[in-house]
């Protein structure tokens, strides 16, 4: 297993295009989690999921944000009319929950999104 | 509400120690986490500890935990110029998601 893969890796995209990032976690992982991270700021959870139930949204994913996870493997985040202050990077990471236990999260490398 | 606050800057001379603090306000954490994230990539996670210890090492890591003040450390020993990144305390909310603080950027200098 190659970890937690992200693609792309960039995107620059012009304001009000939609744009969809996509998150590979580690296969044997039930659990995985969207954060943005903008300029010289620790990342900020936005939601995350156990198999394919998203469990938990923050207040910081607004309307023009859906993430799916459809058959509890692979993961979207779709953005849509992107706005500037959308530029951040799209760090996804996935965990393993059971019988109780947490055994912490790996990371992605992240999807940097610059909106011009 | 939910907060971590650490230091935003350390610069430390080859060889010496690095000590890079952070408070915490969620007294329920279950695990404290330090990440390190180097230009352009993600975070690797360097250590954790559990609540209900006090310290832990791991080759030249060492973390504190002081509970009652809610303030965590992270020791690197014999500090490198590899070790330069931004150090990021974690601490988790229930086993659902981590609250991040602004990070540390440790500069290590000859």
């Amino acid at each position: 297993d190659t970890g937690v893969s992200q693609d792309p890796r960039h995107k620059i995209t012009k304001r009000g295009q939609n744009v969809t990032f996509r998150c590979d976690p580690i296969s044997e992982h039930n659990r995985l989690y969207w954060y943005r991270q903008t300029l010289g700021q620790g990342p900020e959870f936005l939601t995350y999921f156990q198999n394919e139930a998203q469990l938990e949204k923050s207040r910081l994913l607004s309307d023009r944000f859906s993430a799916e996870r459809p058959k509890g493997s692979f993961s979207t985040l779709e953005i849509q009319r992107t706005e500037q202050g959308d530029s951040a990077m799209y760090l996804c990471a996935s965990s393993l929950a059971a019988g109780g236990s947490f055994y912490g999260y790996t990371f992605g490398s992240g999807t940097r999104l610059t909106v011009v | 509400g939910e907060d971590v606050e650490q230091s935003l800057f350390l610069s430390v001379r080859e060889g010496d120690s690095s000590v890079i603090n952070c408070t915490y306000t969620d007294s329920s954490s279950t695990y404290l986490y330090w990440y390190k994230q180097e230009p352009g990539a993600g975070l690797q996670l360097l250590t954790y500890i559990f609540s209900n210890m006090d310290m832990k090492q791991d080759q030249r890591l060492t973390v504190l935990l002081n509970k009652k003040d809610k303030h965590l450390s992270l020791r690197i020993a014999d500090t490198q110029t590899g070790d330069s990144a931004i150090y990021f305390c974690a601490e988790s909310i229930g086993d659902n998601k981590l609250i991040f603080g602004a990070g540390t950027r440790l500069a290590v200098h000859p």
